[in-house]
């Protein structure tokens, strides 16, 4: 069985830092394309990165770029997103997504629970 | 690229027809998904390529279109189908969703 835990979130004021990780089990996570997408309370699903499962290739939204790091450890099957200068719109469930194949490749075929960030002072 | 799904709540029964639309703000091919989203469930893909039904979503859903108008329908509500369902592009990054479409029981 898939799955896929997020941790790491929690309260922080603006302009700090918060690193998630993503622990994936039940399939080859180093053969897999990996992303974060977000939700803000209420609100609809914004796709935040995606990282190539050697991490060669790394797509941001405007949004973070600059911001927001992403990272792997395919030896720990784990995904991680390092969020600097966070802004009080970063606000949101941060979701750790494995990206589907072949013709559905361009999907999040697999979803995490995710993991509530709150950025207020 | 913009998605804008319509529409954005739906009441409906069990048994019922029901279809939602997605239109991008420029051509994606197939490039197209859909989502369910439950209270307390991970999100579920439906939908990929337009039209191709994920591994072990029922018959009763099915998705067509191409390029910028798509839709969702399910045949025949049953009560597990009340959620949020949400379009999602990927023919251009960064890929971008829908507003979601509410479906509550009537």
């Amino acid at each position: 069985e898939v799955q896929l835990v997020e941790s790491g979130g929690g309260l922080v004021q603006p302009g700090g830092s918060l690193r998630l990780s993503c622990s994936a089990s039940g399939f080859s996570f180093s053969t897999r394309w990996m992303s974060w997408v977000r939700q803000a309370p209420g609100k609809g699903l914004e796709w935040v990165v995606n990282m190539k499962y050697d991490g060669s290739e790394i797509s941001y939204v405007d949004s973070v770029r600059g911001r927001f790091t992403v990272s792997r450890d395919n030896a720990k099957n784990s995904l991680y997103l390092q969020m600097n200068s966070l802004r009080v719109d970063d606000t949101a469930v941060y979701y750790c997504v494995r990206m589907g194949s072949l013709e559905a490749r361009r999907t999040a075929d697999q979803w995490g629970l995710g993991t509530l960030v709150i950025v207020s002072s | 690229i913009q998605m804008t799904q319509s529409p954005s709540s739906v009441s409906a029964s069990v048994g019922d027809r029901v279809t939602i639309t997605c239109r991008a703000s420029q051509g994606v091919s197939t490039w197209l998904a859909w989502y369910q989203q439950q209270p307390g469930r991970a999100l579920k893909l439906l939908i990929y390529g337009a039209s191709t039904l994920q591994s072990g979503v029922p018959s009763r859903f099915s998705g067509s279109g191409s390029g910028t108008d798509f839709t969702l329908t399910i045949s025949s509500l049953q009560p597990e189908d009340f959620a949020t369902y949400y379009c999602q592009q990927g023919g251009d990054f960064p890929y971008t969703f829908g507003q979601g479409t509410r479906l509550e029981i009537k």
